[in-house]
């Protein structure tokens, strides 16, 4: 079954510090995968997406994250988290073939501390 | 609109009502999704149009769940009989184009509870 895991139900950073969310995808196919963050009240913004191409792909608020193929991941990571970045965090799959059904995984929430 | 809106945003209903939840998408998106999300939970797919045409409701989780876009613009889910489990935050996102290369925007939910 075509499925998403984020491993990590919460993290805790130091505001400086460097961040890694895990997202481990389970498809037939590559699949489009997807980041979103979603803070208290707001909707779900997307940070980034990869479709093909160049594995490592630029996000907004200065956030990346690179497809490994051979361990079926598609990490998030920032290289300086600022307390604003504390959040919940979802990453997503769409399979390419049906093009319409979204997988999230269950969330990464996000403390930043001073 | 500059985004997707919802209303209400908050809804409460005692068990066995009826209820409606409206979405309305950015302006000329073809594509609109319906999304259940649990307290702790990620957002799981509930159904899909193509401007009016529903195109898949494989996610709804019972006959009593219901969606339709007659215009193929503003979009309404309606839950039948509402019991204790369907209490979520209720997300409706939209797309410009047709497929899935296309980015999905979400709207602030509806939070229903339901007594």
């Amino acid at each position: 079954a075509q499925s998403v895991t984020q491993p990590d139900i919460h993290i805790t950073v130091s505001e400086g510090a460097s961040l890694e969310l895990r997202c481990n995808y389970s498809y037939g196919a590559t699949p489009y995968l997807f980041w979103y963050v979603q803070s208290p009240g707001q909707g779900l913004q997307l940070l980034l997406k990869y479709f093909s191409g160049d594995t490592l792909v630029q996000g907004i608020k200065g956030f990346e994250a690179e497809f490994k193929r051979s361990q079926s991941s598609f990490n998030l990571r920032k290289p300086s988290v600022h307390w604003s970045d504390a959040a919940e965090y979802f990453c997503a799959g769409e399979d390419q073939n049906t093009g319409n059904q979204f997988y999230f995984g269950t969330g990464t929430s996000l403390t930043v501390i001073p | 609109g500059a985004g997707v809106s919802q209303s209400p945003r908050y809804k409460v209903a005692k068990r066995g009502q009826d209820v409606a939840l409206r979405c309305d998408p950015i302006s000329g998106h073809v594509s609109l999704f319906w999304y259940q999300q649990a307290l702790g939970q990620g957002p799981e797919f509930l159904t899909y149009f193509q401007n009016e045409a529903q195109l898949d409701k494989s996610g709804l989780p019972s006959d009593r769940f219901f969606a339709e876009r007659p215009e193929g613009s503003v979009s309404t889910l309606k839950i039948q009989r509402t019991q204790q489990e369907d209490s979520a935050v209720y997300l409706c996102a939209s797309s410009r184009d047709l497929g899935g290369t296309d980015t999905q925007y979400f709207g602030p939910g509806t939070r229903l509870t339901v007594l």
